[in-house]
C-alpha cells in the first residue's frame, strides 16, 4: 500500500512553453501533498504545500505564477510550470501524505523536465 | 527552524564491510527523523523513521539508526553492506506541529559500495 505515481516521468519540452505534471496517491487519500525539485547531485528543496480544496503554500523564493499548483482531489495533486526556461530543468518529485498518518510521506518516483 | 547536516557527501565502502553514515540536525522543537534512499532517477524510499520510544531505530534492508538527543544525531548505520546499497542516502527532519509536516533535508551523502 501507500503507492505514489507522478507522470510523466520524462518531458522535453521547447522555452516558452507550459508543462504539468501530474501526482497520484494509487491506493489512500492526501489531504495534503509536498511538491519538492532537485537539481543534479543535490538535496531536495521544497517548493510548495498542496491542501485538497484550498490554494497552495510556496515556500519563499518560489514563484506561485510561475508554478501553479491544483489540487483538485483527495488523489491528484498537479504542478504546471509556465513559460518553462532552461533554468526550470529539473527533477521534480511529489510526496503524499496519508490522512490520519503520522506525518509520514509517500514520494512518487520523480519527473525529470527537460527544457530546450 | 530546523535544518539538517549530513558531513560526508561520499562514502566509498567494501561489499561486506560495515557502515555509518552522519547525520546531525537542530531544532528548537521536538523532532522527527527519517533516513530516505534514493536510487538514480528514482524518487526516495522510507529506511526508517524515530518519532518517540526506543532511541534505536530497525529498518529496512538491515540498516539501523540511533538517534541521540545530546549529541543532536542521528546516524543510520549497517554492519554488512552490499553493492545493491549503492545509492544516494538523505536524512530529514520534520517538527512535532502535527500531521503533514515539512521534511527538511540534508544535502545527503552518497554510498559507493564495491567489490
Amino acid at each position: 500500500g501507500a503507492v505514489v505515481s507522478q507522470h510523466p516521468s520524462r518531458v522535453i519540452c521547447k522555452s516558452g512553453t507550459s508543462v504539468k505534471i501530474e501526482c497520484r496517491s494509487l491506493d489512500f487519500q492526501a489531504t495534503t501533498m509536498f511538491w519538492y525539485r532537485q537539481f543534479p547531485k543535490q538535496s531536495l528543496m521544497l517548493m510548495a504545500t498542496s491542501n485538497e480544496g484550498s490554494k497552495a503554500t510556496y515556500e519563499q523564493g518560489v514563484e506561485k505564477d510561475k508554478f501553479l499548483i491544483n489540487h483538485a482531489s483527495l488523489t491528484l495533486s498537479t504542478l504546471t510550470v509556465t513559460s518553462a526556461h532552461p533554468e526550470d530543468s529539473s527533477f521534480y518529485i511529489c510526496s503524499a501524505v496519508r490522512t490520519h498518518a503520522n506525518n509520514e510521506q509517500f514520494f512518487g518516483p520523480g519527473t525529470r523536465l527537460t527544457v530546450l | 527552524a530546523q535544518s539538517v547536516t549530513q558531513l560526508d557527501s561520499q562514502v566509498p565502502v567494501f561489499e561486506e564491510a560495515p557502515v555509518e553514515l552522519r547525520c546531525n540536525y537542530s531544532s528548537s522543537v521536538s523532532v522527527y527523523l527519517f533516513w530516505y534512499v534514493q536510487y538514480p532517477n528514482q524518487g526516495l524510499q522510507l529506511l526508517l523513521k524515530y518519532l518517540s520510544g526506543s532511541t534505536l531505530v530497525k529498518g529496512i534492508n538491515g540498516f539501523e539508526a540511533e538517534f541521540n538527543k545530546s549529541q543532536t544525531s542521528f546516524h543510520l548505520r549497517k554492519p554488512s553492506v552490499h553493492i545493491s546499497d549503492t545509492a544516494e542516502y538523505f536524512c530529514a527532519v520534520s517538527g512535532d506541529t502535527g500531521t503533514a509536516s515539512k521534511l527538511t533535508f540534508g544535502t545527503g551523502t552518497r554510498l559507493q559500495v564495491t567489490l
